[in-house]
C-alpha cells in the first residue's frame, strides 16, 4: 500500500514555462516532505525539503507547496530549463520515528527547448 | 571529496546464483542505507546501518537478503540464491546525521539483472 502517491508517471513542458509536479500522501504521521531529482545512471539527489509547520518553501526557481489537510504537495519549478530534465521523486518522513523517507514512485519530466 | 560509491554498477546473474553488491560511503558517515527500486516503481527503503549495527532492517524482503558492515566503514549485500524478483537499481546512501533525511547522500546505483 503505497503511502506517498505520484499519480503521474511523466509531464511534458515547454522550455520557460511553468512545471508542476503533484504528490498525495496518506501516512497523518508524516510531517517532512522531501523532493529529490535524479538524472539517469545518477543516485537521486536532494532538492528541496518542507517541514509541516510551513505551508510553502522556495529555493531559487523551486517552490514547495504543503497542503497538510489535503495530504498534498506539489513542487513548482518556474522558468523550467531543458537541464530539469529527470526524475523527480517526492518522498516524506516521520521526524519523531525513524525519519526514513518513504518515497513516491516517481515523475519523468521532460522539458522541451 | 569522494561521494557515495558502489561497485558493481552493472550485475547480470542467472537465477539461483549468488551476488555481493558493494557500498562505499562518504568517509566519516556513520549512517548507511540501503534501498532498492524495482523499474517504474518507488524507491524502497531496505535497511539502515548506524557505525557496524542494524539499525532497522525491516525493508529487508527476505532471508536471502544478507547486509553487513563490517569496522563501520564500507557495506556489502549479498542476495543469494538470487531470484527473477530481486532485480531492480540498488541504491547506497550515506549521512552524518539520521534526523536530516535530506542529508543524505546516494551513490549512483547497482543495476541488478537476474535472468
Amino acid at each position: 500500500d503505497q503511502q506517498v502517491k505520484q499519480n503521474s508517471p511523466s509531464l511534458s513542458v515547454q522550455e520557460g514555462r511553468i512545471s508542476i509536479l503533484n504528490c498525495d500522501y496518506t501516512n497523518s504521521m508524516f510531517d517532512y516532505f522531501l523532493w529529490y531529482k535524479k538524472y539517469p545512471a545518477e543516485g537521486p539527489t536532494f532538492l528541496i525539503s518542507i517541514s509541516s509547520i510551513k505551508d510553502k518553501n522556495e529555493d531559487g526557481r523551486f517552490t514547495v507547496f504543503l497542503n497538510k489537510s489535503a495530504k498534498h504537495l506539489s513542487l513548482h519549478i518556474v522558468p523550467s530549463q531543458p537541464g530539469d530534465s529527470a526524475v523527480y521523486f517526492c518522498a516524506a518522513s516521520e521526524s519523531g520515528g525513524s525519519y526514513i523517507p518513504t518515497f513516491g514512485r516517481g515523475t519523468s519530466l521532460i522539458v522541451h527547448p | 571529496e569522494a561521494g557515495v560509491t558502489q561497485f558493481p554498477s552493472h550485475s547480470v546473474i542467472e537465477k539461483g546464483q549468488t551476488v555481493t553488491l558493494r557500498c562505499d560511503p562518504i568517509s566519516g558517515h556513520d549512517n548507511l542505507y540501503w534501498y532498492r527500486r524495482v523499474m517504474g516503481k518507488e524507491i524502497k527503503f531496505l535497511l539502515h546501518f548506524v557505525k557496524e549495527s542494524k539499525q532497522d532492517e525491516s525493508g529487508m524482503p527476505n532471508n536471502r537478503f544478507l547486509a553487513e558492515r563490517t569496522g563501520g566503514t564500507y557495506s556489502t549485500l549479498k542476495v543469494q540464491p538470487a531470484e527473477l524478483e530481486d532485480s531492480g537499481v540498488y541504491f547506497c546512501a550515506s549521512s552524518q546525521d539520521n534526523r536530516l533525511p535530506g542529508a543524505a547522500f546516494f551513490g549512483q546505483g547497482t543495476r541488478l539483472t537476474v535472468v
